[in-house]
């Protein structure tokens, strides 16, 4: 069965402090990955996406990272701000199907 | 460039009442998904079409929930009659179709079945 896998389920951090979101996917075959931000009340907005040839990809302070063999992925934040509070979603598809989203990562920051 | 449209934004029903969410998808993207998105979960896909076409409803209930996509552009989501259970947020999606696009996801519609 394809499933996405996050953890931590959530996070608490002090604003300025990084920290790793981390995401494990068992979809086959793979096509993509993708991280998606969502803020409370709003839909999801894509941060990053990663093909199977990509291990990493940055977006300003969001850097995501992708270990196909394993199907291990993680997204770092550098230097978090306080807008950084949301849900960190990690999507997964695979060839011709749908895509698979994780049950995403609650991340607060505190200032 | 306009994103994806919903309405209502948020709706209070009773339940057995039937309920209808609208969405316009971005310009130009032929495909459009319904989500349904429970508290502290990811988004479980309803339906998706190509254009006009349902092109995957497995995960559609359908003895209660219908929806529709007459000319290939907006889309309505039905639920009549509506339970405690279907209390969720309802998120519409649209991708311009090719293979791996991204998809745009429109505020959603929070509903609550009293």
């Amino acid at each position: 069965k394809n499933q996405v896998e996050q953890s931590p389920q959530s996070l608490i951090i002090l604003e300025g402090k990084n920290c790793t979101l981390q995401c494990n996917y068992t979809v086959s075959p793979f096509s993509n990955l993708r991280w998606y931000k969502q803020d409370t009340g709003r839909g999801p907005v894509s941060l990053t996406i990663m093909t199977f040839s990509e291990n990493t990809k940055s977006n300003g302070r969001y850097t995501a990272t992708l270990d196909a063999d394993t199907k291990q992925s993680s997204l770092h934040i550098t230097a978090s701000q306080l807008s950084d509070s949301a849900s960190y979603i990690c999507v997964v598809s695979g060839y011709g199907q749908n895509f698979v989203f994780g049950p995403g990562t609650r991340l607060s920051v505190l200032p | 460039e306009a994103g994806v449209v919903q309405s209502p934004r948020y709706k209070i029903i009773e339940k057995k009442q039937p309920v209808a969410f609208w969405c316009n998808p971005i310009s130009g993207h032929n495909t459009l998904y319904w989500y349904r998105q429970n508290l502290g979960q990811g988004p479980e896909l309803l339906i998706r079409y190509e254009n006009e076409e349902a092109v995957d409803d497995s995960q559609l209930p359908k003895d209660r929930f219908s929806a529709e996509r007459l000319k290939g552009v907006d889309s309505t989501l039905k639920i009549q009659p509506a339970e405690l259970g279907d209390s969720a947020v309802y998120l519409c999606a649209s991708s311009r179709g090719l293979a791996g696009e991204t998809q745009y996801f429109g505020p959603g519609t929070r509903l609550l079945v009293l």
